[in-house]
């Protein structure tokens, strides 16, 4: 799976969008992007991912750039309980159970009020 | 609702002593289910693959005989860490393959050695 480099640490305002970018510039052509967040003691949670084309669904959009060397999670109107670490993760999609599913260091995104 | 569960969600045990963590799948059956740990503000790290019927794979550096993986139906995995020691003091979180792609992860367990 390709590697991904992601900030350490972003802050955003409530109410704001937070984008969240990711580098993924080994990225194969059969490989997706995927985002997952861990709030702080829990599980990750799934929130969205992609090929190519822009995605959106109810909890964020994703902007693939078009030579899909980068990438970028946006999160409309952050709220306070948006404030999590966000993984970006790269990996050939379905097959094998979803695979290992290396996490990186991901961002820690602040939702400040 | 929740899709993985885990139990206990905590436990404190003594150094010396095993401690056997709980990984339910509540709507799928999986062959295969992942176990992670995560240190204090680190990243998860993948330990080991959990196969129905059949043996656990481990990723390189961890210990076979020290975090037992047995797989007993296709909705439970458990995991055993043996012979526990502070340094063994983790965040251990399972995931469960769902239909299609998504994967669930379930709410973790904390685990303190004293």
């Amino acid at each position: 799976d390709a590697k991904t480099t992601q900030p350490t640490s972003m802050d955003c305002a409530e109410g704001r969008a937070a984008n969240l970018p990711c580098n993924h510039s080994t990225i194969s052509g059969n490989e997706y992007v995927y985002w997952y967040r861990q709030i702080h003691s829990q599980g990750p949670q799934y929130i969205i991912h992609g090929l190519k084309n822009n995605e959106t669904n109810e909890m964020a959009s994703l902007i693939i750039t078009e030579d899909r060397k980068s990438s970028t999670l946006i999160l409309p109107h952050a709220t306070l309980r948006d404030t999590a670490v966000y993984y970006c993760i790269v990996r050939v999609s379905g097959g094998n159970q979803g695979g290992k599913l290396i996490f990186g260091q991901g961002t820690e995104l602040s939702v400040k009020p | 609702g929740a899709v993985v569960s885990q139990h206990p969600s905590w436990v404190i045990c003594k150094s010396g002593t095993s401690v056997k963590i709980e990984c339910r799948s509540l709507d799928f059956q999986a062959t295969t289910m992942f176990w992670y740990r995560q240190f204090p503000k680190q990243s998860l790290m993948l330990m080991a693959t959990s196969n129905e019927g059949s043996k656990a794979t481990y990723e390189q550096g961890v210990e076979k005989d020290k975090f037992l993986i047995n797989h007993a139906s296709l909705t439970l995995s458990t995991l055993t860490v043996t012979s526990a020691h502070p340094e063994d003091s983790s965040f251990y979180i399972c995931r469960v393959p769902g239909q299609g792609d998504e994967q669930y992860f379930g709410p973790g367990t904390r685990l303190t050695v004293t």
